[in-house]
């Protein structure tokens, strides 16, 4: 069974950019092109920001962008601003039908 | 505008019990799309139960809550459930629904049903 592993927190200051990081366990998520992003604030329910390792649905924000590389898949926030404080989970689809979440990242701006 | 809604905000179960969370979709053709079921215990990360086809009413589950999950839904009423049998302690979260825009595309979601397990 593949894992994600993603640091526990990371911090930044407004207009920065930032870098999140989703490392698998298992060649499943190597090669699944079914990675995606979620962010979530305080008290609220997840929300799609990046699928297919690099897709940004409609309403997104182009600041936010993802890419992969082997066992590892990122996330990247341009221009950070104190609303994207929250934490962000990765996701990958894997054999068997299957979807598995990291641990998730708390930003703190 | 595609939403999910979740029936109510705080079940509270004893140890033993089961539990039914169920998930009204409205603003799209619910068979179009799958349906996740995500939950999240206080202050934890997110973690995938199973997911379900509408319009197969084929299911697949994580390992861990093989046998003790069923995911169903009703085409009449636009409705997924989740019912989790013999409920442990570690049961109580947040349980989740969302829309499958395609796969692990997970969106929209909904608002979440807070399951408490006590004995």
């Amino acid at each position: 069974q593949s894992a994600l592993t993603q640091p526990a927190s990371v911090s930044g200051s407004p207009g920065q950019s930032i870098t999140f990081s989703c490392t698998g366990s298992g060649s499943d998520f190597d090669n699944s092109n079914y990675v995606s992003w979620y962010q979530q604030r305080p008290g609220e329910a997840p929300r799609l920001i990046i699928y297919d390792v690099n897709y940004r649905p409609s309403g997104v924000s182009g600041r936010f962008s993802g890419s992969k590389s082997g066992n590892t898949a990122s996330l990247t926030i341009s221009g950070l601003q104190a609303a994207d404080e929250a934490d962000y989970y990765c996701s990958s689809y894997i054999r068997g039908s299957t979807v598995v979440f990291g641990g998730g990242t708390k930003l703190t701006v | 505008q595609a939403q999910l809604a979740q029936s109510g905000v705080e079940v509270k179960k004893t140890v033993g019990a089961s539990v039914r969370v169920s998930c009204k979709a409205s603003g799209y053709i619910f068979t179009s799309h799958g349906v996740s079921w995500v939950r999240q215990a206080p202050g934890q990360g997110l973690e995938w139960m199973g997911r379900i086809n509408p319009h197969t009413d084929n299911a697949n589950y994580a390992q861990k809550f093989q046998g003790r999950v069923t995911l169903t839904t009703d085409f009449s009423t636009s409705t997924a459930y989740l019912d989790l049998w013999n409920l442990k302690s570690d049961d109580t979260a947040v349980y989740f629904c969302a829309t499958e825009l395609k796969l692990n595309a997970l969106e929209p979601w909904g608002r979440g049903t807070l399951v408490t397990v006590s004995s």
